[in-house]
């Protein structure tokens, strides 16, 4: 079945350093990929829809200079959280498209913790 | 703007029995799909069962099975046979279907206990 893999699992940053999430297809092709966020005990909450070699969609109240969005491949997309603080503290969950089967495939997430 | 309703936001089940869990949605649309995903603990999401709104037939997938009324905007999943590994949190969703690919609509989730 069709592979969404999330790197890091879990990363502990300090205040106002930026960390980088990949979210890689394995075994499939995705022109789109999808980045939610979780906050505990809630529903994920759709933060942008980056699509292969374009510019991300951002959700209205995400900001998109500090959650940059890139797509530069078909089984690649990165989230970089820029001068993170800890109310960026959450988890971050990717999904990907497969482009030949129009479904939606969801990565195992990455716990951003902020200190 | 669509969205997705889930009214229970904590159910208990013993094991073997049968549990379900509302949906109900919100759209002026009439072709669309509706899923039910599960998230364990380990937070990785599962697709439990998928309805197009254009079929009339219920979704089936083994114990899982769903009441779709489109006129009465109201999805709700039929877990039969609990196992304890069915606990998890169940998400409702929504997506439109149309040109390009559509993004979700989730439901704030219901919590499934399971007792043994």
């Amino acid at each position: 079945g069709a592979v969404v893999s999330q790197h890091p699992s879990r990363v502990i940053c300090k205040s106002g350093t930026s960390v980088k999430i990949e979210c890689r297809s394995l075994d499939f092709q995705a022109t789109t990929m999808f980045w939610y966020r979780q906050f505990p005990k809630q529903s994920l909450m759709l933060m942008a829809t980056s699509n292969e070699g374009s510019k991300a969609t951002y959700e209205q109240g995400v900001e998109k200079d500090k959650f940059l969005i890139n797509h530069a491949s078909l089984t690649l997309s990165t989230l970089t959280v820029t001068s993170a603080h800890p109310e960026d503290s959450s988890f971050y969950i990717c999904s990907a498209r497969d482009s030949d089967l129009y479904e939606q495939y969801f990565g195992p997430g990455t716990r951003l913790t902020v200190t | 703007a669509q969205t997705v309703t889930q009214s229970q936001p904590e159910m208990s089940v013993q094991e073997a029995e049968t549990v379900t869990l509302s949906c109900t949605y919100d759209t002026s649309e009439s072709d669309y799909y509706l899923f039910w995903y599960k998230q364990p603990p380990s937070r990785q999401m599962i697709l439990v069962i998928r309805q197009e709104a254009y079929k009339q037939q219920n979704a089936t997938e083994n114990r899982f099975s769903v009441n779709f009324q489109k006129a009465a905007k109201s999805f709700s999943l039929k877990i039969s046979d609990s196992q304890l590994g069915d606990a998890a949190m169940y998400f409702c969703a929504y997506r439109r279907r149309g040109k390009g690919f559509q993004k979700l609509v989730f439901g704030t989730g219901t919590r499934l206990l399971v007792s043994p």
